[in-house]
């Protein structure tokens, strides 16, 4: 089981905006680790979606952007478009595990 | 761009040893960069395995660390996965990545910034 936990899934409207969580501990996000984020299309390997709690690499989207506060972290998609649909997944360090983690993972479904 | 290409067998006994290999190209392997191993069972989650220096120093996953080795090869721009005493359980598309580090407001972070496509191993006899 992951130290990070993310809803299992979210959806909305084209146009509209989600947001998916992703809740750890004093050991990891607590703990003042940063948080970066992927997303996984079906089929395909994992892309950086964000780095460092809210930074976009070159090329994604400003539709995307990530936030931390405590310990938790959220990424959230403005404007959803159809080609959003993905899984989502967290990482950061935890200090206990002394091992870098993966959040649980979030499907995004575009109604 | 980088690139990253996973290579190695695509069927490993139970009790043998799943060895893949990872081809960097359109970069160096020598510039700073760590380089990391995931896997994902299927239809799970991601699973951080452990990451290796070009200079050959390593830093493992917990749970898998007894069975865990990482070596690198510098003059064939690869880095190089071996995995124990295999199960069914370590069945999984296993990717390489390219490890960028940061320093935020208190501590380093890594993160993976280049993926390869990944490469199915399923543990059957």
């Amino acid at each position: 089981q992951s130290v990070l936990t993310q809803p299992p899934s979210v959806s909305g409207a084209p146009g509209l905006r989600v947001t998916i969580s992703c809740t750890g501990s004093s050991s990891n996000i607590g703990a003042n680790y940063d948080v970066h984020w992927y997303q996984q299309l079906p089929g395909t390997a994992p892309k950086l979606l964000i780095y460092a709690n809210n930074n976009r690499p070159s090329g994604v989207p400003d539709r995307f952007s990530g936030s931390k506060s405590g310990t938790s972290a959220s990424l959230a998609i403005t404007g959803l478009q159809a080609d959003d649909e993905a899984d989502y997944y967290c990482q950061s360090y935890d200090a206990t595990l002394t091992a870098y983690v993966f959040g649980t993972g979030t499907k995004v479904t575009v109604l | 761009q980088v690139q990253l290409q996973e290579s190695g067998p695509g069927l490993v006994q139970p009790s043998g040893t799943l060895s893949l290999s990872c081809t960097v190209s359109g970069g160096p392997i020598t510039n700073g960069y760590w380089w990391a191993w995931i896997r994902q069972p299927p239809g799970k989650g991601l699973e951080w395995i452990g990451h290796i220096y070009y200079s050959g120093s390593t830093n493992y996953g917990p749970s898998l660390k007894s069975r865990v080795s990482m070596s690198v090869d510098t003059s064939k721009k690869q880095f190089s996965l071996n995995l124990s005493s295999v199960t069914a359980l370590d069945t999984a598309v296993y990717y390489c990545a390219r490890v960028s580090r940061g320093y935020g407001d208190y501590n380093y972070y890594y993160y993976m910034d280049v993926w390869g496509r990944g490469t199915t191993v399923t543990v059957s006899s």
